[in-house]
């Protein structure tokens, strides 16, 4: 069945470092989306990549979806102590033009020391 | 706007016992998917709904199974319960388009603990 990885599972930065996880999909996707889960929360909607090569930024996040749409990453740019939490990306595939189901990766766990 | 709305918060359970979560999908929304999320781990998809049909399940027993109510409200109902379906069960609605879906909107969950 499909399968979502992301690497690393933990990252511990100085607040002002740079963060990045990375996410990679045994099959291509027609999407992938981006969610963060703070501590005792839910996960909240971030992004959504659509397109081949496709990148979106939201002020100090970067997000990748690659050339194949079987990859992503999400990059921080001088991580701030609000950024704690867990990043998931999730990737679904569409079947004949009905929306597919979102399988979830185990997620990066973000730490910042101030 | 209403968001999704899950009930109850926490809950109980001995091992062998069954239970019924209820959500509330956020206004608008015609697609509810349910995830189990075990402590430090990703959600895992159990299945979605959509127009009161099942629109995919993952790989769960059939002692999982669910609802989708015409006003888009779901349940999710667990029978024999086991210890390790101890976890923190998240509802997730979202609007199905042929192109495409956005974002899903997550419930804030039910923390299940089967003892």
């Amino acid at each position: 069945g499909q399968q979502v990885m992301q690497i690393p599972q933990y990252q511990h930065v100085q607040e002002g470092e740079d963060f990045t996880t990375y996410c990679n999909s045994s099959t291509t996707l027609s999407n992938i989306q981006w969610y963060k889960q703070r501590p005792g929360g839910h996960p909240v909607f971030l992004i959504q990549l659509v397109k081949s090569g496709e990148v979106k930024k939201q002020k100090r996040l970067t997000f990748q979806f690659g050339e194949a749409k079987k990859n992503s990453s999400l990059h921080i740019t001088a991580t701030q102590t609000t950024d704690v939490g867990t990043y998931f990306c999730a990737g679904a595939r569409n079947y004949g033009g009905s929306q597919g189901n979102l399988i979830f990766g185990k997620g990066t766990k973000l730490s910042v020391k101030p | 706007e209403t968001g999704v709305t899950q009930s109850p918060t926490h809950l109980i359970k001995t091992r062998g016992q069954q239970v019924t979560l209820r959500c509330s999908s956020q206004s608008g929304h015609n697609t509810v998917s349910w995830y189990q999320q075990a402590l430090g781990q990703g959600p895992q998809f159990i299945f979605q709904y959509y127009r009161e049909e099942e629109n995919g399940r993952g790989n769960f027993p059939p002692r999982f199974s669910g609802l989708q109510f015409p006003n888009y409200s779901s349940e999710l109902n667990v029978n024999a319960l086991e210890l390790d379906d101890s976890a923190l069960y998240l509802c997730a609605s979202s609007l199905a388009l042929r192109q495409p879906s956005y974002g899903y909107t997550f419930g804030s969950g039910t923390r299940l603990t089967v003892v």
